[in-house]
């Protein structure tokens, strides 16, 4: 079975511009979680699709943003990019929801400038 | 954002020896906890998890003790190899109306040859 697959791998945008990231789930995994992970932040959560739908958000603004396809594909947009969105994000799937075992993704290294 | 954990965030263990990597749980609600492991350039790997019901567990070479008096629990690695060295987080998930997973904020373990 093929892992959580997240593109592109590297990203380097300027303040400002907006930003997609994608990913895709493990096969028959319908949840998918979005994270960023900061040097000493650890992981923060983003927000949480389940068919489609957001089930959970964490607390970040309004510039971020996400939606889940009907194949469980998902993405995140982050509009008007700030210094301190540079990050790792990260994606992982679970079968039916965050509260269980995550696979995550290598993530998405995004650095703005 | 939430966190759970002590804050330890680098551990130094001689190869061959035992490792034990602690976290402090905030919440009396969780039911149930993950340790995952996240070496440089990947996502987090689920290592072991246990539920509420439960003190103890052991996996392969790691066992994970739970204390839910104090609201903590450790991740213990047996003979510890250089591969093991990672960064590694502890996470709670909350039961409310939704899953929430609250990550620790890491323990980078360093293994010396």
């Amino acid at each position: 079975k093929a892992g959580v697959t997240q593109t592109p791998r590297y990203l380097i945008k300027t303040r400002g511009q907006q930003v997609t990231l994608s990913c895709s789930p493990i096969s028959g995994h319908r949840s998918v979680s979005w994270y960023q992970q900061t040097p000493g932040q650890g992981l923060q959560f983003l927000f949480e699709y389940f068919s489609e739908t957001q089930r959970n958000k964490g607390n970040f603004p309004g510039r971020f943003s996400g939606r889940q396809f009907s194949n469980s594909r998902s993405e995140m947009n982050v509009s008007t990019l700030e210094l301190g969105d540079s990050a790792l994000y990260l994606c992982a799937s679970s079968l039916e929801g965050s509260g269980e075992k995550l696979f995550f993704g290598s993530g998405t290294q995004l650095s703005v400038l | 954002g939430e966190n759970v954990g002590l804050h330890l965030p680098t551990l130094s263990v001689q190869e061959g020896d035992n490792s034990i990597i602690n976290c402090a749980y905030s919440n009396s609600a969780s039911d149930y906890f993950i340790w995952y492991k996240q070496e440089s350039g990947k996502g987090p790997q689920f290592i072991i998890d246990i539920r509420s019901n439960m003190d103890k567990r052991q996996g392969q070479r790691v066992t994970v003790l739970l204390n839910k008096t104090v609201k903590h629990l450790s991740l213990q690695i047996a003979a510890t190899q250089p591969g093991d060295s990672a960064v590694y987080f502890c996470a709670e998930v909350v039961k409310t109306s939704y899953d929430k997973v609250i990550f620790g904020p890491g323990t980078s373990l360093s293994v010396i040859p």
